[in-house]
């Protein structure tokens, strides 16, 4: 079954706007990850934030984590054309490890409108 | 480095018939892990691997074996293919089961079983 969901499924806006997207997850976490595929290609780890982190940043890219509501969001400012792509959230599992056995939501299909 | 690599990139299938799919890294990791992506589905994990001669069941693991003789090989074996596992399949590493960081993904084989 699905750990992430991530909201919402599509999203378009204008290059130089931002893009704020969602993951809900449903058990305990040690760390959540966003990753980017883009058409046809293998994910592209983004970003990690750990349980005990509520925010990070990295360049255009500021993630949250809200443990308590068990969701977090990933907000990509100033937004090009090649952010185009794919988004999702992976989630492991507190009772099997810190980095083993990712469950990835659906994806959220970003398209930037030059 | 070459990463993860994934062969072959394209394979066509008729039912009932078998085959391996290739997965190799050079990083020296010791996960390994196998996901199948269908649209609308996200990713779903297969089997992982935590290191060499060491194999365990994810989500969606009937009709898949996989085995771990080295680090830096983990095929995936179709043992009799069926229409339903029509997807493309990615190959992913990490450095340790027990050490959170981002997954490396292959570029991924598009199977498709008539």
């Amino acid at each position: 079954s699905q750990q992430g969901e991530e909201d919402p499924q599509a999203l378009s806006i204008q290059e130089g706007e931002n893009a704020t997207m969602n993951c809900s997850y449903k058990t305990s976490i040690n760390n959540l990850q966003w990753y980017r595929q883009n058409s046809g290609r293998g994910l592209v780890h983004l970003i990690l934030i750990r349980s005990n982190e509520r925010e990070k940043h990295s360049g255009r890219l500021r993630v949250t984590l809200d443990t308590s509501k068990k969701s977090s969001s990933l907000l990509i400012t100033a937004s090009r054309a090649a952010d185009t792509a794919s988004y999702f959230c992976a989630t492991d599992d507190i009772n099997t490890g810190a980095n083993s056995k990712l469950t990835f939501g659906k994806g959220i299909t970003l398209s930037v409108r030059p | 480095n070459a990463g993860v690599t994934q062969t072959p990139k394209f394979q066509v299938l008729k039912t009932g018939q078998s085959m391996t799919l290739q997965c190799a890294q050079d990083m020296n990791h010791e996960y390994m892990s196998w996901y199948r992506q269908d649209p609308g589905m996200g990713l779903r994990l297969i089997h992982y691997s935590v290191g060499a001669g060491i194999t365990d069941q994810g989500e969606v693991p009937n009709g898949y074996n996989v085995s771990r003789s080295t680090t830096e090989d983990f095929p995936l074996r179709l043992l009799s293919a069926a229409p339903s596992q029509t997807s493309v399949y990615f190959c992913a590493s990490s450095y340790s089961p027990g050490v959170p960081g981002e997954q490396f993904f292959g570029p991924g084989t598009r199977l498709t079983v008539l």
